[in-house]
């Protein structure tokens, strides 16, 4: 159990359109859902928090308006870049944790690749 | 701040035992998390500390001592496929179980 999926897992996009990442628990309900960003042989960088039905809590320098999240359900949170630009390019990994499953977990998904040109 | 601090890299011999070390600041500490995260995927949860002392699972052992801020993941019996990087995780309080990343240890093991 505690399987979270990610969609797409690699995606190569022109600058200035907009991509939409999908993270789904697939056996819980994930009460939060967290978006992180990870650049080549660093650590994991938080970008946000997501409760379901309610607005997504924003790390300091994190642009609100750049990366839109939607926590519309209990398994299904979307993270879109708009307007990407290659200083985007990065790998995306949500996370979830569920009150059900013991809220000390995060269970990450198996991340986004994303490459702007 | 919240600095969580690890060793960049390690080496370690197959069959070895090796010890990984992170610290952080006290301050508002609320548990401590190590995950496993080899290349190019997803981190996967290895074990969760919040009381002092050894939590043991088969070949990994965590030990926490929060007086300190110290904890460690011991890795016993080595194998190869151990190669990865090891990232300490601490949640501070203040809401969301959001949690803070240290930078990793990459761990490569050599026959």
């Amino acid at each position: 159990g505690a399987v979270v999926s990610q969609h797409p897992s690699r995606v190569i996009c022109k600058s200035g359109t907009s991509v939409k990442i999908e993270c789904r628990s697939l056996d819980f309900q994930a009460t939060t859902m967290f978006w992180y960003r990870q650049f080549p042989k660093k650590s994991l960088m938080l970008m946000a928090t997501s409760n379901e039905g309610s607005k997504a809590t924003y790390e300091q320098g994190v642009e609100k308006d750049k990366f839109l999240i939607n926590h519309a359900s209990l398994t299904l949170s979307t993270l879109t870049v708009t307007s990407a630009h290659p200083e985007d390019s990065s790998f995306y990994i949500c996370s979830a944790t569920s009150a059900v499953k013991g809220a000390d977990t995060q269970y990450f998904g198996p991340g986004t690749r994303l490459t702007v040109l | 701040g919240q600095n969580i601090d690890q060793p960049t890299e390690m080496t370690a011999t197959e069959g070895a035992i090796v010890q990984i070390n992170c610290t952080y600041q006290t301050s508002g500490f609320n548990g401590l998390f190590w995950y496993q995260q080899h290349a190019g995927e997803a981190p996967t949860f290895l074990s969760y500390n919040v009381l002092d002392g050894l939590e043991e699972k088969g070949r990994f052992s965590s030990f926490l001592s929060r007086s300190k801020g110290y904890s460690y993941l011991l890795l016993k019996e080595l194998q190869m496929k151990d190669s990865a990087s090891y990232l300490c995780a601490v949640r501070f309080s203040g809401g969301y179980q959001k949690v803070t990343f240290g930078t990793g240890t990459k761990l490569q093991v050599i026959p």
